[in-house]
């Protein structure tokens, strides 16, 4: 079974430093999807980024951007200066490919912004 | 476009009580998802529909129960209602599965 580890409960980060959070994941699978979620305190949870694991070039998404690193099977987040707005829990998610439905995530790192 | 709306966004059940989770999407979205998150985790897979009247399970559907007559609506029913349903349960929906799935606000569902 897919699993996914987010191995980090709570970051935080100063007002406009770059953070990266971490993921790894589980799969003998070839075909597959990435994704980061953002939860903020209004529980809607938000696409920040998604990565197709076909694709050796790495998403970038304005201020987001990921490193994938396929062998490894890690999918680590990057916050460039990071907003107030940043603040969240952030879940990464696994997506088998092929007609695949279940998303599987991780625990969530919860990111704290100090102003 | 009010996107995946749910109701209600709270609700406190008492024991075997049962209820229905509602949740719409006016995308035109065949595919449509139920989840469930537990505190301090993440979300977890109840039952998914790929289109009017084609349901099927997830990971953990045990004392769920799903229908989906229409390409809009997907409910959620909750029958004999247990303290371990106690959660905040999300509707998403997608056009097909290498698309986004868009999340409801969720719903804060405690059972005492």
């Amino acid at each position: 079974a897919q699993t996914v580890t987010q191995s980090q409960p709570e970051m935080s980060v100063q007002e406009a430093e770059t953070v990266t959070l971490s993921c790894t994941y589980d799969t003998s699978e070839s075909d597959y999807y990435l994704f980061w979620y953002k939860q903020p305190p209004s529980r809607q949870m938000i696409l920040v980024i998604r990565q197709e694991a076909y694709k050796q070039q790495n998403a970038t998404e304005n201020r987001f951007s990921v490193n994938f690193q396929k062998a490894a099977k890690s999918f680590s987040l990057k916050i460039s200066d990071s907003q107030l707005g940043d603040a969240a829990m952030y879940f990464c998610a696994y997506r088998r490919g092929k007609g695949a439905q279940k998303l599987v995530f991780g625990q969530g790192t919860r990111l704290t912004i100090n102003p | 476009n009010a996107g995946v709306t749910q109701t209600p966004k709270f609700r406190i059940l008492k024991i075997g009580q049962s209820m229905t989770l509602q949740c719409a999407q006016d995308m035109n979205h065949n595919y449509m998802y139920w989840y469930r998150q537990d505190p301090g985790m993440g979300l977890k897979l109840i039952y998914y529909s790929v289109g009017a009247g084609i349901t099927d399970k997830g990971e953990v559907p045990n004392g769920y129960n799903v229908s989906r007559s229409t390409t809009e609506d997907f409910p959620l029913r909750l029958e004999l209602a247990a303290p371990s349903q106690t959660s905040v349960y999300f509707c998403a929906s997608s056009t097909g599965t290498l698309y986004e799935q868009y999340f409801g606000p969720g719903t804060r569902l405690t059972v005492t």
